[in-house]
């Protein structure tokens, strides 16, 4: 199967300062990742689309200044959430699209944001 | 915009079935998904319609009729550890690649 990690698992940070997830695609080659969120009881919210080698594309309302993504290779993606409050904390959830198969999505595990 | 309704919870009862449905109303339409997220875990996928009718993998089975915009997941022979939230999402992209989520229908499975 395809297998997608995030580090760190879990973080918890202080407000105004930033934190780095990191997003990879173990076994496979992803053309496209995409960024979500999910509060607690609620779904999961897109907050962007990256494709390998372009800027990412933003959902409305998300803030691409203070969520920086960067999608340096085809199996690795970064999400920056900067200068974090409190409500930055949430899950976030990555997932990555195979080249291969272009229908499903395959998730990382979430890492779990606390800003205190 | 994109609008996707599941119910909030279902409470059903161990060896039994249980139907989850799901109702979209979404710009495009390039396939719907089910997915099963535990607390505190990311979704797994279970299964993918694009084209009307069943789609059967084992205890789990679903169905799409995309002139009612309208899916349900079937899930048979229910077991303790299907406890868990049934997300039905939506690729809503034309052209790209989009998915919309429900927000959930948290499943309950009692002895």
């Amino acid at each position: 199967g395809a297998v997608v990690s995030q580090h760190p698992s879990r973080v918890i940070c202080k407000s105004g300062t930033s934190v780095k997830i990191e997003c990879r695609s173990l076994d496979f080659q992803a053309t496209t990742m995409f960024w979500y969120r999910q509060f607690p009881k609620q779904s999961l919210m897109l907050m962007a689309t990256s494709n390998e080698g372009s800027k990412a594309t933003y959902e409305q309302g998300v803030e691409k200044d203070k969520f920086l993504i960067n999608h340096a290779s085809l199996t690795l993606s970064t999400l920056t959430v900067t200068s974090a409050h409190p409500e930055d904390s949430s899950f976030y959830i990555c997932s990555a699209l195979r080249a291969s198969d272009s229908y499903e999505q395959y998730f990382g595990p979430g890492t779990r944001l606390t800003v205190t | 915009g994109q609008n996707i309704d599941q119910p909030t919870e279902m409470t059903a009862t161990e060896g039994a079935i249980v139907q989850i449905n799901c109702t979209y109303q979404t710009s495009g339409f390039n396939g719907l998904f089910w997915y099963q997220q535990h607390a505190g875990e990311a979704p797994t996928f279970l299964s993918y319609n694009v084209l009307d009718g069943l789609e059967e993998k084992g205890r789990f089975s679903s169905f799409l009729s995309r002139s009612k915009g309208y899916s349900y997941l079937l899930l048979k022979e229910l077991q303790m550890k299907d406890s868990a939230s049934y997300l039905c999402a939506v690729n809503s992209g034309a052209g790209s690649y989009q998915l919309t989520f429900g927000k959930g229908t948290k499943l309950s499975v009692i002895p």
